[in-house]
Protein backbone atom coordinates (compact mmCIF):
# COMPACT_ATOMS: atom_id res chain seq x y z
CA UNK A 1 0.00 0.00 0.00
CA UNK A 2 1.29 3.56 -0.62
CA UNK A 3 1.90 5.63 1.88
CA UNK A 4 1.67 9.67 1.69
CA UNK A 5 2.74 11.11 5.48
CA UNK A 6 2.37 14.55 6.25
CA UNK A 7 4.45 16.17 9.10
CA UNK A 8 1.36 18.05 10.95
CA UNK A 9 -2.60 17.76 11.04
CA UNK A 10 -2.65 20.93 12.10
CA UNK A 11 -0.35 24.14 12.30
CA UNK A 12 -1.09 27.67 13.64
CA UNK A 13 1.43 29.97 12.50
CA UNK A 14 1.51 34.18 12.97
CA UNK A 15 1.96 36.59 9.52
CA UNK A 16 5.21 36.76 8.70
CA UNK A 17 6.76 33.49 10.10
CA UNK A 18 8.36 31.14 7.82
CA UNK A 19 6.77 27.21 7.53
CA UNK A 20 7.81 24.20 6.49
CA UNK A 21 5.82 21.49 5.85
CA UNK A 22 7.54 18.25 4.64
CA UNK A 23 5.97 15.22 2.65
CA UNK A 24 6.99 11.69 2.24
CA UNK A 25 6.07 9.15 0.42
CA UNK A 26 7.41 5.25 0.43
CA UNK A 27 7.18 3.63 -2.43
CA UNK A 28 9.89 4.85 -4.75
CA UNK A 29 7.20 7.45 -6.57
CA UNK A 30 9.45 9.84 -9.50
CA UNK A 31 6.01 12.69 -9.18
CA UNK A 32 5.30 14.38 -6.50
CA UNK A 33 2.58 17.11 -5.76
CA UNK A 34 1.36 20.01 -3.64
CA UNK A 35 -2.14 20.75 -3.68
CA UNK A 36 -3.89 23.93 -0.99
CA UNK A 37 -7.95 23.35 -1.10
CA UNK A 38 -10.33 25.91 -0.02
CA UNK A 39 -14.00 26.02 0.16
CA UNK A 40 -15.79 26.75 -3.54
CA UNK A 41 -12.12 26.68 -5.31
CA UNK A 42 -11.65 23.00 -5.36
CA UNK A 43 -7.93 21.78 -5.80
CA UNK A 44 -5.17 23.90 -6.76
CA UNK A 45 -1.83 22.69 -8.03
CA UNK A 46 0.83 24.82 -6.47
CA UNK A 47 4.25 23.05 -7.20
CA UNK A 48 5.18 19.75 -8.77
CA UNK A 49 8.11 17.76 -8.92
CA UNK A 50 9.33 14.50 -11.60
CA UNK A 51 12.63 14.22 -10.41
CA UNK A 52 14.86 14.72 -7.36
CA UNK A 53 15.81 19.10 -7.33
CA UNK A 54 13.45 19.07 -10.15
CA UNK A 55 10.53 21.42 -9.91
CA UNK A 56 7.39 23.06 -12.04
CA UNK A 57 5.68 25.47 -10.77
CA UNK A 58 2.01 25.16 -10.59
CA UNK A 59 -1.58 27.45 -10.65
CA UNK A 60 -1.16 29.37 -7.98
CA UNK A 61 3.14 29.31 -6.80
CA UNK A 62 3.55 32.81 -5.45
CA UNK A 63 3.95 33.10 -1.96
CA UNK A 64 5.69 29.51 -1.95
CA UNK A 65 8.59 27.66 -2.96
CA UNK A 66 9.30 23.87 -2.51
CA UNK A 67 12.77 21.22 -2.34
CA UNK A 68 13.47 18.23 -3.11
CA UNK A 69 16.80 16.83 -2.35
CA UNK A 70 15.67 13.50 -2.09
CA UNK A 71 13.07 10.91 -4.19
CA UNK A 72 11.00 10.55 -1.18
CA UNK A 73 10.62 14.04 0.27
CA UNK A 74 9.24 17.06 -1.02
CA UNK A 75 9.06 20.42 1.22
CA UNK A 76 6.84 22.99 0.99
CA UNK A 77 8.09 26.47 2.16
CA UNK A 78 6.00 29.46 2.91
CA UNK A 79 8.73 32.27 2.75
CA UNK A 80 6.31 34.69 4.46
CA UNK A 81 2.83 33.42 5.86
CA UNK A 82 -0.18 36.02 5.37
CA UNK A 83 -3.12 35.20 6.21
CA UNK A 84 -4.38 34.35 2.82
CA UNK A 85 -2.31 30.97 2.75
CA UNK A 86 -4.43 29.70 5.59
CA UNK A 87 -5.86 26.20 3.65
CA UNK A 88 -5.65 23.02 3.84
CA UNK A 89 -2.43 22.16 1.72
CA UNK A 90 -2.50 18.19 0.38
CA UNK A 91 0.38 16.27 -0.92
CA UNK A 92 0.16 13.59 -3.46
CA UNK A 93 2.75 11.30 -5.20
CA UNK A 94 2.47 9.28 -8.37
CA UNK A 95 4.79 6.67 -10.16
CA UNK A 96 5.72 7.86 -13.95
CA UNK A 97 3.36 5.84 -16.04
CA UNK A 98 2.69 9.23 -18.12
CA UNK A 99 0.52 11.88 -17.80
CA UNK A 100 -2.61 10.30 -19.47
CA UNK A 101 -2.77 7.77 -17.03
CA UNK A 102 -1.20 9.56 -13.71
CA UNK A 103 -2.67 8.05 -10.80
CA UNK A 104 -1.84 9.94 -7.77
CA UNK A 105 -2.02 8.81 -3.83
CA UNK A 106 -2.26 11.90 -1.54
CA UNK A 107 -1.76 12.20 1.89
CA UNK A 108 -4.16 13.04 5.33
CA UNK A 109 -3.37 17.36 3.85
CA UNK A 110 -2.34 20.00 6.65
CA UNK A 111 -4.93 22.45 7.61
CA UNK A 112 -2.45 25.43 8.46
CA UNK A 113 -3.74 28.88 9.96
CA UNK A 114 -1.93 31.72 10.10
CA UNK A 115 -2.81 34.45 12.47
CA UNK B 1 -6.87 18.41 -21.70
CA UNK B 2 -10.19 17.11 -22.21
CA UNK B 3 -12.57 19.25 -19.91
CA UNK B 4 -15.12 17.23 -17.75
CA UNK B 5 -18.63 17.50 -16.96
CA UNK B 6 -20.05 15.78 -13.99
CA UNK B 7 -23.28 16.77 -12.09
CA UNK B 8 -22.57 19.00 -9.13
CA UNK B 9 -24.21 16.69 -6.46
CA UNK B 10 -26.21 13.67 -6.07
CA UNK B 11 -28.55 12.32 -3.20
CA UNK B 12 -29.05 8.13 -2.37
CA UNK B 13 -30.00 6.16 0.25
CA UNK B 14 -28.22 3.14 2.08
CA UNK B 15 -28.06 -0.28 -0.30
CA UNK B 16 -29.19 1.39 -3.49
CA UNK B 17 -26.75 1.95 -6.64
CA UNK B 18 -25.55 4.81 -7.42
CA UNK B 19 -24.14 6.18 -11.04
CA UNK B 20 -22.14 9.23 -11.58
CA UNK B 21 -21.81 9.72 -15.21
CA UNK B 22 -18.73 12.46 -16.58
CA UNK B 23 -18.92 14.02 -20.12
CA UNK B 24 -15.70 14.47 -22.08
CA UNK B 25 -16.31 15.42 -25.64
CA UNK B 26 -12.85 15.69 -26.23
CA UNK B 27 -11.28 12.71 -24.89
CA UNK B 28 -7.64 12.20 -26.26
CA UNK B 29 -6.68 8.62 -27.79
CA UNK B 30 -4.09 8.11 -24.89
CA UNK B 31 -6.13 9.54 -22.30
CA UNK B 32 -7.48 6.86 -19.56
CA UNK B 33 -10.64 7.97 -17.48
CA UNK B 34 -9.61 7.89 -13.37
CA UNK B 35 -12.02 8.77 -10.77
CA UNK B 36 -10.87 9.81 -7.19
CA UNK B 37 -12.91 9.94 -3.80
CA UNK B 38 -12.72 12.34 -0.96
CA UNK B 39 -13.80 12.69 2.16
CA UNK B 40 -14.45 15.60 4.25
CA UNK B 41 -11.00 16.97 5.78
CA UNK B 42 -9.44 14.13 3.73
CA UNK B 43 -6.87 14.30 0.47
CA UNK B 44 -8.47 12.86 -2.45
CA UNK B 45 -8.39 8.20 -2.88
CA UNK B 46 -7.57 6.78 -5.57
CA UNK B 47 -10.79 4.80 -6.73
CA UNK B 48 -10.78 3.59 -10.17
CA UNK B 49 -9.25 4.56 -13.68
CA UNK B 50 -9.98 2.61 -17.30
CA UNK B 51 -9.32 3.03 -20.55
CA UNK B 52 -12.49 1.24 -22.29
CA UNK B 53 -15.09 -0.96 -21.51
CA UNK B 54 -15.58 -1.87 -17.82
CA UNK B 55 -13.22 -1.95 -15.39
CA UNK B 56 -14.01 -3.63 -11.92
CA UNK B 57 -12.44 -3.43 -8.42
CA UNK B 58 -13.82 -4.15 -4.89
CA UNK B 59 -14.84 -0.41 -4.05
CA UNK B 60 -16.48 0.37 -7.54
CA UNK B 61 -16.94 -0.49 -11.34
CA UNK B 62 -16.44 2.03 -14.55
CA UNK B 63 -18.19 1.99 -17.93
CA UNK B 64 -17.20 3.39 -20.73
CA UNK B 65 -18.65 3.32 -23.95
CA UNK B 66 -17.29 2.75 -27.23
CA UNK B 67 -16.68 6.24 -28.12
CA UNK B 68 -15.18 7.47 -24.93
CA UNK B 69 -16.38 10.38 -24.73
CA UNK B 70 -18.43 9.59 -21.25
CA UNK B 71 -17.82 7.73 -18.42
CA UNK B 72 -19.63 6.31 -15.57
CA UNK B 73 -18.90 5.13 -12.11
CA UNK B 74 -21.02 2.70 -10.71
CA UNK B 75 -20.90 1.82 -6.86
CA UNK B 76 -23.34 -0.68 -5.39
CA UNK B 77 -25.49 -0.46 -2.49
CA UNK B 78 -24.07 2.62 -1.13
CA UNK B 79 -23.52 3.03 2.44
CA UNK B 80 -23.56 6.35 4.87
CA UNK B 81 -19.92 5.94 4.26
CA UNK B 82 -19.95 6.38 1.07
CA UNK B 83 -20.68 9.97 1.52
CA UNK B 84 -18.29 11.96 -0.38
CA UNK B 85 -17.24 14.25 -3.24
CA UNK B 86 -15.82 12.11 -6.08
CA UNK B 87 -14.08 13.53 -8.70
CA UNK B 88 -13.74 12.59 -12.69
CA UNK B 89 -10.46 13.39 -14.44
CA UNK B 90 -9.07 12.85 -17.76
CA UNK B 91 -5.66 13.06 -18.77
CA UNK B 92 -3.32 16.07 -17.88
CA UNK B 93 -2.29 19.02 -19.25
CA UNK B 94 1.31 18.43 -20.74
CA UNK B 95 3.79 21.28 -20.29
CA UNK B 96 6.47 22.33 -22.29
CA UNK B 97 9.40 21.68 -19.93
CA UNK B 98 8.41 18.45 -20.25
CA UNK B 99 5.91 17.76 -17.01
CA UNK B 100 2.32 17.90 -16.26
CA UNK B 101 -0.73 19.24 -14.68
CA UNK B 102 -3.43 17.23 -13.25
CA UNK B 103 -6.69 19.37 -13.26
CA UNK B 104 -9.41 18.36 -10.78
CA UNK B 105 -12.96 20.00 -11.14
CA UNK B 106 -15.34 20.45 -9.06
CA UNK B 107 -16.75 17.23 -8.61
CA UNK B 108 -19.73 15.11 -7.37
CA UNK B 109 -21.00 16.06 -4.25
CA UNK B 110 -22.93 12.19 -3.29
CA UNK B 111 -25.16 12.25 -0.49
CA UNK B 112 -26.32 8.89 1.08
CA UNK B 113 -29.27 9.29 3.31
CA UNK B 114 -30.34 6.54 5.84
Amino acid sequence: DVKVTQSSRYLVKRTGEKVFLECVQDMDHENMFWYRQDPGLGLRLIYFSYDVKMKEKGDIPEGYSVSREKKERFSLILESASTNQTSMYLCASSRDRGPQRDTQYFGPGTRLTVL
Amino acid sequence: LAKTTQPISMDSYEGQEVNITCSHNNIATNDYITWYQQFPSQGPRFIIQGYKTKVTNEVASLFIPADRKSSTLSLPRVSLSDTAVYYCLVGARLLNTGGFKTIFGAGTRLFVKA
